[in-house]
């Protein structure tokens, strides 16, 4: 159980440009989920996959943004056209079964410059 | 539409003590609830759970307590130490109505005071 990895662990971007993120989870692990975090609040819902569905996405989710998880094993999260507001910690979780915990990876520290 | 509240954004409490953290819902349809510790430039590390068929569930110096009727939860920690300086956030789904997601409060900062 190597747990939850997440890469890169920062990026700086300028303004306007795409980025991806990568979220390798524990395997067997069947569902995958997307978090922000801003200074002072908590972890915000952003998507998630059960495999490789994607059952739900929030209101955060502009059209600029996007999440994939080919073959219901890794996940992406691509942010297109960056803006200021983006800036935050993207933290990805895996949970296997019902009534269980999250295991959260160690996030992404994305800045928008 | 903040449905886990944390109201109080930090405590302080001297080794040794108790610390109560405090966390409130708003949903009923939440069934499942958990606590994170959480240290800078880190992901939330799982603490403890509780299903709200409990009231009570305890691990080592961890305590969660569930009060429904009150839509209130509580994690103690007996005895604090200095490591358990972190932010501790709590957490709630609903699976038995299909919301999977966790949601989180905003947190709480404890400080343990050597």
């Amino acid at each position: 159980d190597t747990g939850v990895s997440q890469d890169p662990r920062h990026k700086i971007t300028k303004r306007g440009q795409n980025v991806t993120f990568r979220c390798d989870p524990i395997s067997e692990h069947n569902r995958l989920y997307w978090y922000r975090q801003t200074l002072g609040q908590g972890p915000e819902f952003l998507t998630y996959f059960q495999n490789e569905a994607q059952l739900e996405k929030s209101r955060l989710l502009s059209d600029r943004f996007s999440a994939e998880r080919p073959k219901g094993s890794f996940s992406t999260l691509e942010i297109q056209r960056t803006e200021q507001g983006d800036s935050a910690m993207y933290l990805c979780a895996s949970i296997r079964g019902l009534n269980t915990e999250a295991f959260f990876g160690q996030g992404t520290r994305l800045t928008v410059v | 539409d903040q449905q886990v509240k944390q109201n109080s954004p930090s405590l302080s409490v001297q080794e040794g003590r108790i610390s109560i953290l405090n966390c409130d819902y708003t949903n009923s349809m939440f069934d499942y609830f958990l606590w994170y510790k959480k240290y800078p430039a880190e992901g939330p590390t799982f603490l403890i759970s509780i299903s709200s068929i409990k009231d009570k569930n305890e691990d080592g110096r961890f305590t969660v307590f569930l009060n429904k009727s009150a839509k209130h939860l509580s994690l103690h920690i007996v005895p604090s130490q200095p490591g358990d300086s972190a932010v501790y956030f709590c957490a709630a789904s609903g699976t038995t109505s299909g919301t999977y997601k966790y949601i989180f409060g905003t947190g709480t900062r404890l400080k343990v005071l050597a």
